[in-house]
């Protein structure tokens, strides 16, 4: 499979816990992004890197949200001391510069 | 502020065409594009458009009018398995995707 592929699909965590997501994107693509999506929303972007470098960061993600991406290729999202309010599917995607972009099948957190 | 505009929900009949519209105002724009997300599933990609007209591939096809903001996207011959979320997105002046909530299409049989 050539697609984008997430780990884990789904985490269930206990609130004040630190989790950490995988992204794999498509092998070719430069760019990849993260997203966060709730139900009835479309997605809500978090960051994005070109290469290895994170080139732009939402202002409305904490301190609390790290990624990297160390070589550029697979990516990390970390959620440090989790919130009940984290509770959403968290969305990779990859492109080749500005094209449309492939979606990972996402990781569904659940907060308790 | 960025904004895009969609219904929340449609309903439809399977065999019928229904379109589902979508108005957007974005610190500039540099494409347009419709995403189908199945419930519980990632967003996958079904049309762009950065020029003015209308772009067929299939049973959908979407339409964009950059001077009034708005685009629609045109599904024929409705299937069962089309019921699912539309999202509507446009790409602004930095490049970056703005998107919409969606639209949640039924198709009643």
């Amino acid at each position: 499979d050539t697609g984008v592929s997430q780990n884990p699909r789904h985490k269930i965590t206990k609130r004040g816990q630190n989790v950490t997501f995988r992204c794999d994107p498509i092998s070719e693509h430069n760019r990849l992004y993260w997203y966060r999506q709730t139900l009835g929303q479309g997605p809500e972007f978090l960051t994005y890197f070109q290469n290895e470098a994170q080139l732009e960061k939402s202002r409305l993600l904490s301190d609390r949200f790290s990624a990297e991406r160390p070589k550029g290729s697979f990516s990390t999202l970390e959620i440090q001391r989790t919130e009940q309010g984290d509770s959403a599917m968290y969305l990779c995607a990859s492109s080749v510069g500005r094209n449309f972009q492939f979606f990972g099948p996402g990781t569904r957190l659940t907060v308790l | 502020g960025q904004n895009i505009d969609q219904p929340t929900e449609m309903t439809a009949t399977e065999g019928a065409i229904v379109q589902i519209n979508c108005t957007y105002q974005t610190s500039g724009f540099n494409g347009l594009f419709w995403y189908q997300q199945h419930a519980g599933e990632a967003p996958t990609f079904l049309s762009y458009n950065v020029l003015d007209g209308l772009e067929e591939k299939g049973r959908f096809s979407s339409f964009l009018s950059r001077s009034k903001g708005y685009s629609y996207l045109l599904l024929k011959e409705l299937q069962m398995k089309d019921s699912a979320s539309y999202l509507c997105a446009v790409t602004d002046s930095n490049y970056q995707l703005i998107w919409g909530a969606g639209t949640k299409l039924i198709i009643k049989p």
